[in-house]
């Protein structure tokens, strides 16, 4: 079983309506959780860091649930612009390194 | 704003040839990481870096390595080219602590012919 898994996707998603996906992590040891971004031929940027309560940054929100070791990105009112390829990392202490889901494909359309 | 450099955007060697990838970064970051992505696959890590001339395994070191002369500058080292390291390559570096985001460089799209 992969450390990260991710659903690969795409989703379709109408330009306004909303979107969300999940993460798993395979291991309960992970400390830190985050979303980045990577666009076609580009490098993946930092999109949000995911806090245990749970946080917003616009119409992201991203949620933790350590009971069952998921993360989860929802995307509320999508932009064209919001089509991108979404990773889901996970940092361990142990080891001092992060480990990346495969990501998962959003493409917005009109 | 972080700068992570990449020295080659695209890059194209034989089969055998030994391989330089050079990366820059201009915050004083200690933590440097040299990754490989291909479809399907995601990030893989390849070695990174803790400090100075300081390196750690990834989870598919084999066929590479890397130097770390310089606290800005980590290289990825192909000692011996083969075709299945064809791959897009990219350079991280962050702060110490495991909440400090990692920085990406453009990537280096490398085909080994």
């Amino acid at each position: 079983r992969k450390e990260v898994e991710q659903d690969p996707g795409p989703f379709n998603v109408p330009e306004g309506a909303t979107v969300a996906f999940n993460c798993t992590y395979s291991n309960s040891a992970s400390q830190s959780f985050f979303w980045y971004r990577q666009d076609c031929r580009k490098e993946p940027k930092l999109l949000m860091s995911v806090y245990s309560s749970g946080n917003e940054d616009g119409r992201f929100t991203a949620q933790l649930n350590r009971a069952s070791q998921y993360i989860s990105l929802l995307i509320r009112d999508s932009k064209l612009s919001d089509s991108a390829t979404y990773l889901c990392v996970v940092f361990k202490a142990a080891g001092n390194k992060l480990t990346f889901g495969g990501g998962t494909r959003v493409l917005v359309k009109p | 704003d972080v700068k992570v450099t990449q020295s080659s955007r695209y890059l194209v060697k034989r089969t055998g040839e030994k391989v330089f990838l050079e990366c820059v970064q201009d915050m004083d970051h200690e933590n440097m990481f040299w990754y490989r992505q291909d479809p399907g696959l995601g990030l893989r890590l390849i070695y990174f870096s803790y400090d100075v001339k300081m390196k750690e395994k990834g989870d598919i070191p084999e066929g590479y390595s890397v130097s770390r002369e310089k606290k800005e500058r980590f290289s990825l080292i192909l000692e011996s080219a083969s075709t299945n390291q064809t791959s897009m390559y990219l350079c991280a570096s962050s702060g110490t602590g495991g909440k400090q985001p990692q920085h990406f460089g453009d990537g280096t799209r490398l085909s080994i012919l």
